[in-house]
């Protein structure tokens, strides 16, 4: 069974800080791999793309990293903003399901003065 | 924005009553999607239409029902539901179904509250 799993579940953070959130998954034949930020009150936005032969890709601060052989990615965010507050999901796609798409639970981040 | 509007944004109703959700992607993709976002779920996918055509029911009970009458516009027909289909309705576009690689782009979402 297809799956995704993120981590933390939630995450506080002070403004400028780093923070790392974690994927892992289980989606084969593996396609690719999404991060999307969903503000509150609002659809996903998508953040950056991988495919398989992709190990790093950046958007600005945000900063995905993708390990096919263990089937983990984590997205990096650099210097945090008060904007950053949201909800940050994992999404991967398999070769063989057209368009379907596997979502993890997401990751609730919280940025404070 | 996304590209992607939905109306209303919040909806209020009886289990008795019939309401309907509306979607418009203005993209000219060809395929939309329903999803249902519960809390401290992940997105669940409900149906995907491709040209029109649905391609795609996620073992969606009866009360809810899809019409697309064409590419841009996609709607969902919502009758006798119950409490725990309180959620936020997401509504989504790609340029078309087949390969992995079309990006989704969501709209912002109904949030539907049953009594």
């Amino acid at each position: 069974k297809n799956q995704v799993e993120q981590s933390p579940q939630s995450l506080i953070i002070l403004e400028g800080k780093n923070c790392t959130l974690q994927c892992n998954y289980t989606v084969s034949p593996f396609s690719n791999l999404r991060w999307y930020k969903q503000d509150t009150g609002r659809g996903p936005v998508s953040l950056t793309i991988m495919t398989f032969s992709e190990n790093t890709k950046s958007n600005g601060r945000y900063t995905a990293t993708l390990d096919a052989d263990t089937k983990q990615s984590s997205l990096h965010i650099t210097a945090s903003q008060l904007s950053d507050s949201a909800s940050y999901i994992c999404v991967v796609s398999a070769h063989n399901a057209g368009n379907m798409l596997t979502f993890g639970g997401g990751t609730r981040l919280m940025v404070k003065p | 924005e996304t590209g992607v509007t939905q109306t209303p944004r919040h909806l209020v109703m009886g289990m008795t009553n019939k309401k309907s959700l509306k979607c418009e992607q203005h993209l000219g993709h060809n395929a939309m999607y329903w999803y249902k976002q519960s809390a401290k779920k992940p997105l669940e996918l409900m149906f995907v239409y491709n040209f029109k055509e649905q391609t795609e029911n996620n073992s969606v009970p009866s009360r809810f029902s899809p019409e697309c009458p064409n590419s841009s516009h996609l709607f969902l027909h919502l009758h006798t539901l119950q409490p725990e289909d309180s959620a936020l309705y997401l509504c989504a576009s790609s340029q078309e179904t087949a390969g992995a690689t079309y990006t989704q782009y969501f709209g912002p979402g109904t949030r539907l509250t049953v009594l």
